[in-house]
């Protein structure tokens, strides 16, 4: 079955660290997006990619990049990992913009000490 | 002002009720509406798209309402089960962005 999976699941790591969380989807789907989950906030975007190559800023992007190199994959990397960035990060896939539903992946519990 | 509002809750019912909720969007050109379900530390999960004429699905039904710019959603004969945080998200169209914005989420508890 085509799914979408996180990894890791859980990270502890310090500030100022380099830190990279995976997303990889087997639907071949163009459309990717991570967001960010946190209390009183709800699911905030932080980057998104319509396609190889292509990536974009979404609300809460600074201290987060992204790349996509091909159509499985969309890693997002925090630079110098900060305590404000401490969050629960959610990958998401779907196939069409429009109308198309979102797939999510279990999500990354990120701890910044 | 966030684009997409809910009230967070909790909406706390006994089993077998009748609950709604509402989700206001301030982009008047959003096209795109849907509901989706998000179970504690899990991810969230697609629980219907609201189209234009209104929809049902069981138990559920998600209205939309242009000239307000809100959408609804109704749970009858509400179960165990339905305790989660219901999402309601929204899309602009052909022209606009396609980014899925998110509201905060409105809690539900239901009790026996």
């Amino acid at each position: 079955d085509a799914e979408i999976t996180q990894s890791p699941r859980h990270k502890i790591t310090e500030t100022g660290r380099q830190v990279t969380l995976a997303c990889h989807q087997t639907w071949n789907h163009n459309n990717m997006f991570w967001y960010r989950q946190d209390l009183g906030h709800g699911l905030r975007l932080i980057h998104y990619s319509y396609g190889v190559h292509d990536t974009n800023k979404g609300e809460v992007s600074d201290g987060y990049s992204v790349s996509r190199s091909n159509t499985e994959d969309l890693p997002l990397t925090l630079e110098s990992a900060a305590s404000s960035q401490t969050s629960v990060y959610f990958c998401a896939s779907s196939a069409n913009r429009g109308t198309g539903e979102l797939f999510f992946g279990e999500g990354s519990r990120l701890t910044v000490l | 002002r966030k684009e997409v509002e809910q009230d967070p809750g909790p909406f706390n019912v006994p089993e077998g009720a009748t609950v709604a909720f509402n989700c206001t969007y301030s982009n008047s050109a959003s096209q795109s509406f849907f509901w989706y379900r998000q179970d504690c530390r899990k991810e969230p999960k697609l629980l219907m798209s609201v189209y234009s004429s209104g929809n049902e699905d069981g138990r559920f039904t998600a209205q939309l309402n242009r000239a307000s710019q809100y959408i609804s959603l109704l749970i009858r004969d509400s179960k165990l089960s339905d305790s989660a945080t219901y999402l309601c998200v929204v899309k602009e169209g052909p022209g606009g962005s396609y980014i899925p914005t998110f509201g905060r989420g409105t809690s539900l508890i239901v009790h026996p």
